[in-house]
């Protein structure tokens, strides 16, 4: 139980498009939702906190207006990258936890690996 | 502010031997949980174990085992008989004390694990 799926897994898109990475709870309600951003030979970094019907909170440093957090449902949180430019390839994960699983457990979804041309 | 500490950014050790990495926190909650995941070259996130601050008791899996010492603020990790398939990235994370839900996964930097046959 508690799988997260990513989608997709990797996405080339052009300089100044937009690209939407899916984070989906498969078998379980995900009442938070966690992105992070990982650099190559580097450490994941949280890039915002989403709860369910609210406001994505953002870490410091981490443009919101860039980086559009949605998470609609128990199930399903969207990261939209505008306008993407080439220092935005990385990868990307998220994770979610729910009200009925362990608490202090976050569940990571296997990742999306963007590359801005 | 949490922080976690890994000091070694890799390590290379022949099949069969016994590795230990190494893992140092900062936290002034007096009620947290320290996590291990390996990420193999795939990018996906495997949880290996979960300790919150009150079991110091040390814990084996198989191949894995995890010494907590409380007093010198480390949760390190040991592969006992290293195989091939141990080679990885490992983190060592930290999560926040409570905050109904929400509470952040700090990560250390990692230590690439090679193991050569």
């Amino acid at each position: 139980g508690a799988v997260v799926s990513q989608h997709p897994s990797w996405v080339i898109c052009k300089s100044g498009t937009s690209v939407k990475i899916e984070c989906r709870s498969l078998d379980f309600q995900a009442t938070t939702m966690f992105w992070y951003r990982q650099f190559p030979k580097q450490s994941l970094m949280l890039m915002a906190t989403s709860n369910e019907g609210s406001k994505a909170t953002y870490e410091q440093g981490v443009e919101k207006d860039k980086f559009l957090i949605n998470h609609a449902s128990l199930t399903l949180s969207t990261l939209t990258v505008t306008s993407a430019h080439p220092e935005d390839s990385s990868f990307y994960i998220c994770s979610a936890r729910g009200i009925q699983i362990q608490l202090y457990e976050q569940y990571f979804g296997p990742g999306t690996r963007l590359t801005v041309t | 502010a949490q922080k976690v500490t890994q000091a070694q950014t890799e390590i290379s050790v022949v099949e069969k031997e016994d590795v230990t990495l190494d893992c140092v926190y900062e936290t002034r909650d007096t009620t947290y949980y320290l996590f291990w995941y390996k990420q193999p070259p795939s990018g996906e996130l495997v949880f290996l174990i979960r300790r919150n601050s009150f079991d110091e008791q040390n814990e084996i899996s198989g191949r894995y085992s995890w010494n907590f010492q409380k007093s010198t603020s480390s949760f390190n990790f040991t592969i006992t008989a290293s195989q091939v398939v141990d080679s990885a990235v490992y983190f060592c994370a930290l999560s926040e004390t409570w905050r109904g839900g929400s509470e952040k996964l700090v990560f250390g930097k990692g230590t690439k694990l090679t193991v050569n046959p």
